[in-house]
């Protein structure tokens, strides 16, 4: 069945450094979506990416999706203690319903 | 605050017990989605109902069933709990039933099973 796969696991950066979360599939995807759950808390909607090469910036944050439709990632530019938190990956396979969330990356920022 | 309502906050039980998790999705919303998110893991999907239906299903036991009613709330019956049953339950909605739409989480279900 479809698996997605992100790493890291963990990262710690200082505050100020930049931070890349990556996301690989093993199927094609039809889209993909990423999630930011602080601790403690559920689960945030982040951006939803669908094209093949597809680029998109929030401020600091920075999300492409692969030309093949299998990877994305997530890079957070001169990061901030109000970015911690785990970040999860979502992928959709082409023709699915199912939503598969990768394992997430939790990103620890020191002050 | 998503919208998205879920009770009880915290259930704590014994083992071999059964449990019932509400879930009230955000005004709207068709679809609910429920999940599993163990201590310090990923989140597990279990299962997706549209419109009352069953749309998908993940890796959900056979001791967990779920509905959606007519009034589109929904509940996930968790039976002959197990030790390893402890986690967080998430419900989610989105508006339709397809991958492509955004998914709103609740506050989550802290279940510990003693």
């Amino acid at each position: 069945g479809q698996q997605v796969m992100q790493i890291p696991q963990y990262q710690h950066v200082q505050e100020g450094e930049d931070f890349t979360t990556y996301c690989n599939s093993s199927t094609t995807l039809s889209n993909i979506q990423w999630y930011k759950q602080r601790p403690g808390g559920h689960p945030v909607f982040l951006i939803q990416l669908v094209k093949s090469g597809e680029v998109k910036k929030q401020k600091r944050l920075t999300f492409q999706f692969g030309e093949a439709k299998k990877n994305s990632s997530l890079h957070i530019t001169a990061t901030q203690t109000t970015d911690v938190g785990t970040y999860f990956c979502a992928g959709i396979e082409t023709g699915g319903f199912k939503t598969i969330f990768g394992a997430g990356t939790r990103l620890f920022v020191k002050a | 605050d998503s919208g998205v309502t879920q009770t009880p906050k915290h259930l704590i039980t014994a083992t071999g017990q059964r449990v019932t998790l509400r879930c009230s999705p955000r005004s709207g919303d068709l679809s609910v989605y429920w999940y599993q998110q163990s201590l310090d893991q990923g989140l597990q999907f279990l299962i997706q109902y549209y419109n009352g239906e069953e749309r998908a299903k993940g890796n959900i036991l056979e001791r967990f069933s779920a509905q959606q009613f007519p009034d589109l709330h929904s509940e996930l019956n968790l039976s002959s709990l197990e030790l390893g049953d402890s986690a967080l339950y998430f419900c989610a909605s989105s508006r339709g039933q397809g991958g492509s739409y955004e998914q709103y989480f609740g506050p989550g279900t802290r279940l510990t099973v003693t």
